[in-house]
């Protein structure tokens, strides 16, 4: 059975960087796309960009675009997400959801992440 | 960027009860890109529904989508303890990928 394991949570201070992890257990990432989905505490979710491993093309969502870094490693099944120039209102709940894209239609989420907690505080 | 707007915010109901929940884009999309997720607290969501009406795999048949153009509701026809959660509608046919803001079915 396919899971999509993310790194632990972390607290980091306004300004710096964090990099989260989420690793594809049970599975290759052939004609999979990686997205990155947040959740601030109580809110709803925002899609922040994605990843397709295979080929390195990343889309990125116009609000996050230079501050966020995506990433992976096929021989390791792994995709990272970083985020740079942390502040206070990055505090959220990071979720990574994979979806097909191996076809000419887009996919919808169809496997996701626990969920890596990252409090950004003084 | 389409907006999607769910309503209503809360739903209060009874086990039992039949549960629509409504999500509203701000422009007509493809019915073939809406998905409906639930999300139970503390865990990350889980697809019910994609193509505005097809079941994921696994979803029981207590769980519907419907709609077209720029109206599609989910509908729960019997609500067990366990549906009890925030619902999210995404469309996820034009980038970037938008959710709407969840409504949250609770026990009344």
């Amino acid at each position: 059975q396919v899971h999509l394991v993310q790194s632990g949570p972390e607290v980091k201070k306004p300004a710096s960087s964090v990099k989260v992890s989420c690793q594809a257990s049970g599975d290759t990432f052939n004609n999979y796309a990686i997205n990155w989905v947040r959740q601030a505490p109580g809110q709803g979710l925002e899609w922040m960009g994605g990843i397709i491993p295979m080929s390195g093309t990343t889309n990125y969502a116009q609000k996050f675009q230079g501050r966020v870094t995506f990433s992976a490693d096929e021989s390791t099944t792994t995709a990272y997400m970083e985020v740079s120039s942390l502040r206070p209102e990055d505090t959220a709940v990071y979720f990574c959801a994979r979806d097909f894209a191996g076809g000419s239609s887009p996919y919808y989420f169809d496997l996701w992440g626990q969920g890596t907690l990252i409090t950004v505080s003084s | 960027e389409i907006v999607l707007t769910q309503s209503p915010g809360t739903l209060s109901l009874s086990p039992g009860e039949r549960a629509t929940l409504s999500c509203r884009a701000s422009q007509t999309i493809s019915s073939t890109y809406i998905a409906w997720y639930q999300q139970k607290s503390g865990q990350a969501p889980r697809v019910l529904i994609y193509g505005a009406s097809r079941r994921a795999t696994g979803i029981p048949d207590r769980f519907s989508g419907s709609g077209s153009g720029a109206d599609f509701t989910l509908t729960i026809s019997g609500l067990e303890p366990e549906d009890f959660a925030v619902y999210f509608c995404q469309q996820y046919g034009s980038s970037p990928r938008t959710f709407g803001q969840g409504t949250r079915v609770e026990v009344k």
